[in-house]
């Protein structure tokens, strides 16, 4: 596709429930990122996918967030057990050249 | 521990006149910034970056200016166009995976 798509746009779910969230990079991208960003906060980066290799997990908060990406394309973020303070939006980013173009974004709410 | 700093959540302008959004950073293995746009409901769009061997990059109505002594670095917008108000983040990267971003600033450009 012409950009970077991500499902749903919006997610509200119960505190406890599981959630996914899908992300379509770019065609032909390798690098593949996910952030979040909270209420007034600045861009979280939570994990990063590069082709064949072990992803950078490093910035996923508890052990609750997982995520893969089949085939080095698809990735989906999972959360699970939700819990109110994961309630943000949750953004995808493929990278070329240096420079990483988002998606546009699922708005997660627990409540 | 925020590692890009933007200290002013907003900003309005009038139609025509300069825009400054400012930035300052405190790790010293950053080597290359960008900044990015963010319209409510849509992801962030890559607007410029430079590269820590420049002090400026130009392009169209957007100059960012990198000062490194100083760990700050500012995008400046002229003229502003109130199709320019949107939330603006700095970001940094020092050749690892990910990129650091402020927590952003909202300019409204005032017709």
């Amino acid at each position: 596709g012409a950009g970077v798509s991500q499902s749903p746009s919006n997610k509200v779910t119960e505190k406890g429930k599981d959630v996914e969230l899908r992300c379509d990079p770019i065609s032909g991208h390798t690098a593949l990122y996910w952030y979040r960003q909270s209420l007034g906060q600045g861009l979280e980066f939570l994990i990063y996918f590069q082709g064949n290799s072990a992803p950078d997990k490093s910035g996923l908060p508890s052990d609750r967030f997982s995520a893969e990406r089949t085939g080095g394309s698809v990735s989906t973020l999972t959360i699970q057990r939700t819990q109110q303070e994961d309630s943000a939006v949750y953004l995808c980013a493929s990278l070329v050249g240096g420079t990483q173009y988002f998606g546009p974004g699922t708005r997660l709410t627990v409540l | 521990d925020q590692q890009v700093k933007q200290n002013s959540p907003s900003l309005s302008v009038q139609e025509g006149r300069i825009s400054i959004l400012n930035c300052d950073y405190t790790n010293s293995m950053f080597d290359y910034f960008l900044w990015y746009k963010k319209y409510p409901a849509e992801g962030p769009t890559f607007l410029i970056s430079i590269s820590s061997i420049k002090d400026k990059n130009e392009d169209g109505r957007f100059t960012v200016f990198l000062n490194k002594s100083a760990k700050h670095l500012s995008l400046h917008i002229v003229p502003s166009q109130p199709g320019d108000s949107a939330v603006y983040f700095c970001a940094a990267t020092g050749g690892a995976n990910n990129l650091f971003f402020g927590t952003g600033t909202r300019l409204t450009v005032i017709p």
